[in-house]
């Protein structure tokens, strides 16, 4: 079945040691996005790539890095994790820009 | 104001009930409305995606879109209790604009 798949489901970090989060496709789509969500909150959109153009979203704290080395992978760094990081990291994908997103199980992201 | 209320709830009701769940929105250049189920712990799952003024149908659930008052509805008929998740809608402005806008989520609770 295609899907969005997110790795690892759940990551333990300690304050200020960076970590990636790991997201993969195999429909092949255009777009891939990073959403944070805290608990009880919609998500938050971080940036997205269509196709290797990179879009941040204007309040994306830099601690928050992202890269797509290809059309399947992307990549969510947090250069020093802070306790008010912990939250749900949301991988989603679609076939182009304002088509409907689908996305990953997540991965909850804990800070100790 | 924000760009799209939704009431958080939560909201109980009997199985076999209609459930009513319902966003409204500020921006009128939004065109595409989504919603979306979300279990805890787990990703958002797409429902629905709609584009125009009117209704969609698709099993027992049933969207409904009003631009002219900038309101739209999920409907769910004969709910059950594997109905309940949160129920968050999303809006986008279309073409380059891919960047969903989420509501805040309504919790849906089915008892049996």
């Amino acid at each position: 079945d295609a899907m969005v798949i997110q790795n690892p489901r759940y990551q333990v970090t300690q304050f200020g040691k960076p970590v990636t989060l790991s997201c993969s496709q195999t429909l092949n789509h255009n777009v891939m996005y990073w959403y944070q969500q805290k608990s009880s909150q919609a998500p938050k959109l971080l940036f997205h790539y269509y196709d290797k153009d990179f879009n941040n979203e204007a309040d994306t704290p830099d601690n928050f890095q992202s890269r797509r080395p290809n059309t399947s992978f992307c990549f969510l760094d947090i250069r020093s994790p802070g306790l008010g990081d912990a939250a749900m990291y949301l991988c989603a994908t679609s076939r182009g820009s304002g088509e409907e997103q689908f996305f990953g199980p997540g991965t909850r992201l804990t800070v100790l | 104001q924000k760009e799209v209320e939704q009431d958080p709830g939560p909201l109980s009701v009997p199985e076999g009930a209609i459930v009513s769940l319902n966003c409204t929105y500020s921006n009128s250049a939004f065109q595409y409305f989504m919603w979306y189920r979300q279990y805890s712990r787990k990703g958002p799952e797409l429902l629905m995606y709609t584009y125009s003024s009117g209704n969609k149908e698709d099993g027992r659930f049933t969207a409904q879109v009003d631009k002219s008052s900038k309101y739209i509805s999920l409907f769910i008929r004969d709910s059950q209790p594997s109905d309940s998740a949160t129920y968050l809608c999303a809006m986008n402005y279309g073409g380059s604009q891919g960047n969903l806008i989420f509501g805040k989520g309504t919790k849906l609770s089915v008892k049996p």
